[in-house]
């Protein structure tokens, strides 16, 4: 399988705080994207970082790719309630039309 | 503007029985396709289109069909429906390659 693995599967944490998550991938890559899915809805897309980037920032969202070791993270800075929801990263890789999942990280932050 | 609009929302079927889900964008992508989420699996692509009347086969295609006869329109047909479907089922589109997603289909069989 090409799917990607984020780390960590489920990760609670106080309102505030900063969530950092992970994602490590297979090939070699055109870019990466991380979604967010709320409890019984789609996927909405947040952020794409390409491959000859190593960091990107939108709003309270900082990403960072180390393509060297086929990983990048997310940050949520100033956590919210509201950010409660699954982050999954996606990898374009090189070669073929399909993008790749990740196995998601559940993301809980309490009041 | 619609997105991504899949049907229908919930659907329960027994073991044999034959359905299609029904995705459609308003958008004009070219690029269509089908993903299932399994708990801990994330998503995986079923099928995907990079236009009208080109289909290609993704990760988990057996037990599904796909036609692409509108670049609107994009269906998703179990052709013998088994408990190793249940599953919930998203359609995503894009202009090369996905990033609008829909609710999904919340398929169970029994």
């Amino acid at each position: 399988s090409q799917q990607g693995e984020e780390d960590p599967q489920a990760l609670s944490i106080q309102e505030g705080e900063n969530a950092t998550m992970n994602c490590s991938y297979k090939t070699s890559i055109n870019n990466l994207q991380w979604y967010r899915q709320n409890s019984g809805r789609g996927l909405v897309h947040l952020i794409l970082i390409r491959s000859n980037e190593r960091e990107k920032h939108s709003g309270r969202l900082r990403v960072t790719l180390d393509t060297s070791k086929k990983s990048s993270s997310l940050l949520i800075t100033a956590s919210r309630a509201a950010d409660t929801a699954s982050y999954f990263c996606a990898t374009d890789p090189r070669t073929g039309n399909q993008f790749y999942f990740g196995t998601g990280t559940s993301l809980t932050v309490i009041p | 503007n619609a997105g991504v609009t899949q049907t229908p929302k919930f659907q329960v079927l027994k073991t044999g029985q034959s359905m299609t889900l029904q995705c459609a964008q308003d958008m004009n992508h070219e690029y269509m396709s089908w993903y299932r989420q399994d708990p801990g699996m994330g998503l995986r692509l079923i099928h995907y289109s990079v236009g009208a009347g080109i289909t290609d086969q993704g990760e988990v295609p057996n037990g599904y069909n796909v036609s692409r006869s509108t670049t609107e329109d994009f269906p998703l047909r179990l052709l013998s429906a088994a408990p190793s479907q249940t599953s919930v089922y998203f359609c995503a589109s894009g202009r090369v390659k996905p990033q609008h997603f829909g609710d999904g289909t919340r398929l169970s069989i029994l």
